[in-house]
């Protein structure tokens, strides 16, 4: 089974300008969740996606949002890029849904993004 | 909130040595925990788990893992290292909600020869 894909996986980007970064799930997983990983604030989490819906949303500003298509595949976007948005960014797919998830988390190789 | 603590940012260890990597975590129940490596320029790699059963779990690349409620602590282990398992190596937690996982700030393991 093919693991989880992220593009691109590399980015360079100028403050003020958004960003769509793109993710493919494991096949048949249904809950994708974004991580923002930087040398000072570590591995943060962003937001997860089940079946189309934001389920939670980490602690972040408005500027970073998020989808889910029905294939499962998501975006995330980033607008009014900042310096501080340099980070690599992270996907990470497990199955979702009903009782016995064990919320197994399988990431991808992630979306390095260098704003400047 | 949840929370988890690594106290160890780096560790050196000598090839064929045994290994063991520290874990607390700050939870109200009974947490799922995983620990996850990360060699440089890849994603996560997930190393083992524990959701409920036997407080000794094993693991794929020869890691194992203990649970103590006592101790809130869930830390790795792996009786001889190879110059491979030099990496990145993160604590994780998920409460019950659909809350993501909340890392730890990670231990750098070095490998000498």
């Amino acid at each position: 089974k093919a693991g989880v894909t992220q593009t691109p996986r590399y980015l360079i980007k100028t403050r003020g300008q958004q960003v769509t970064l793109s993710c493919s799930p494991i096949s048949g997983h249904r809950s994708v969740s974004w991580y923002q990983q930087t040398p000072g604030q570590g591995l943060q989490f962003l937001f997860e996606y089940f079946s189309e819906t934001q389920r939670n949303k980490g602690n972040f500003p408005g500027r970073f949002s998020g989808r889910q298509f029905s294939n499962s595949r998501s975006e995330m976007n980033v607008s009014t890029l900042e310096l501080g948005d340099s980070a690599l960014y992270l996907c990470a797919s497990r199955l979702g849904g009903l009782a016995g998830d064990s919320y197994e988390q399988y990431f991808g190789p992630g979306t390095r993004l260098t704003v400047t | 909130a949840q929370s988890v603590t690594q106290p160890d940012i780096h560790i050196t260890v000598s090839e064929g040595a045994s290994l063991e990597l520290r874990c607390n975590y700050s939870y109200g129940a009974t947490p799922y925990l995983f620990w996850y490596v990360q060699s440089p320029g890849q994603g996560l790699q997930l190393l083992l788990k524990y959701f409920s059963g036997d407080t000794l779990v094993q693991g794929i690349k020869g890691f194992e893992a203990e649970f103590k409620r006592s101790q809130s602590s869930f830390n790795l282990r792996k009786p001889s290292v190879h110059w491979s398992d030099a990496a990145e190596y993160f604590c994780a937690v998920r409460g019950g909600g659909a809350d993501g996982l909340t890392f730890g700030k990670g231990t750098h393991l070095i490998i000498q020869p």
